[in-house]
């Protein structure tokens, strides 16, 4: 019964490619977010996104898009990979409280 | 937000309780004092928040001081599955969604490590 799921656990790919995280909760909380960890291990927040608004953190470069197909769904798609897009990205949800959220376990993205 | 410091690494025998001290001598009267720890490799986790009253759950202790200028998170019986990086963060609870207000933002931290 895991609360937050991202799938795929890897993905590697090679530059110039188009690809998608898919995030699923079953807590049933109405926001979720995307967030990246890089080599240095910081982590920033790309997305938040409910079902009134997308929030978006404005140095995420537009090849990143979010898609909520649903209300338990938030996928993360990006366009034309580049090598600076490797890192560690998670995906979170929370209810009423923003700030407690519960995290996915992780997407490691390499781009080659 | 006030901005938090931490102490960027900790040692704790196992079995002994740990404490985590984090400064944020410019809190406002309306913000929260949150922590979360990241366990290697996996996603964040949500530990306890407050105000300014002492909170406790199944997880841990959270002590604020009179001031609020700093608080302490602690680990009562600290295992080694503790062992993670905590983060202090400090935010305004608007209580509901409010456009570009609701993001956590996530510091260096603390590394602690929970010695046998």
């Amino acid at each position: 019964d895991t609360a937050v799921s991202q799938t795929p656990k890897y993905l590697v790919t090679q530059m110039g490619n188009d690809k998608s995280i898919k995030c699923e909760q079953n807590l049933g909380h109405d926001t979720m977010y995307w967030y990246k960890q890089d080599s240095k291990k910081f982590l920033k927040i790309m997305f938040s996104y409910n079902n009134k608004e997308l929030i978006i953190n404005e140095t995420v470069p537009n090849r990143f898009s979010p898609k909520s197909p649903d209300k338990a769904h938030l996928n993360l798609h990006i366009n034309s990979l580049e090598l600076g897009d490797s890192a560690v990205y998670f995906c979170a949800s929370s209810r009423v409280n923003p700030y407690e959220q519960y995290f996915g376990p992780g997407t490691r993205l390499t781009v080659t | 937000d006030a901005k938090t410091t931490q102490p960027p690494s900790m040692d704790c025998a196992e079995g002994r309780a740990a404490n985590l001290p984090c400064n944020h001598s410019t809190i406002s009267g309306n913000e929260y004092v949150y922590w979360y720890r990241q366990i290697h490799s996996q996603g964040p986790q949500y530990i306890i928040h407050g105000l300014k009253n002492n909170e406790t759950n199944e997880m841990a202790s959270l002590i604020i001081t009179e001031d609020r200028k700093s608080s302490t998170l602690i680990l009562p019986h600290a295992t080694l599955r503790d062992t993670a990086v905590y983060y202090c963060i400090v935010r305004v609870y608007f209580g509901r969604y409010q456009t570009g207000a609701n993001n956590l933002f996530f510091g260096t931290g603390t590394r602690l490590t929970v010695i046998p």
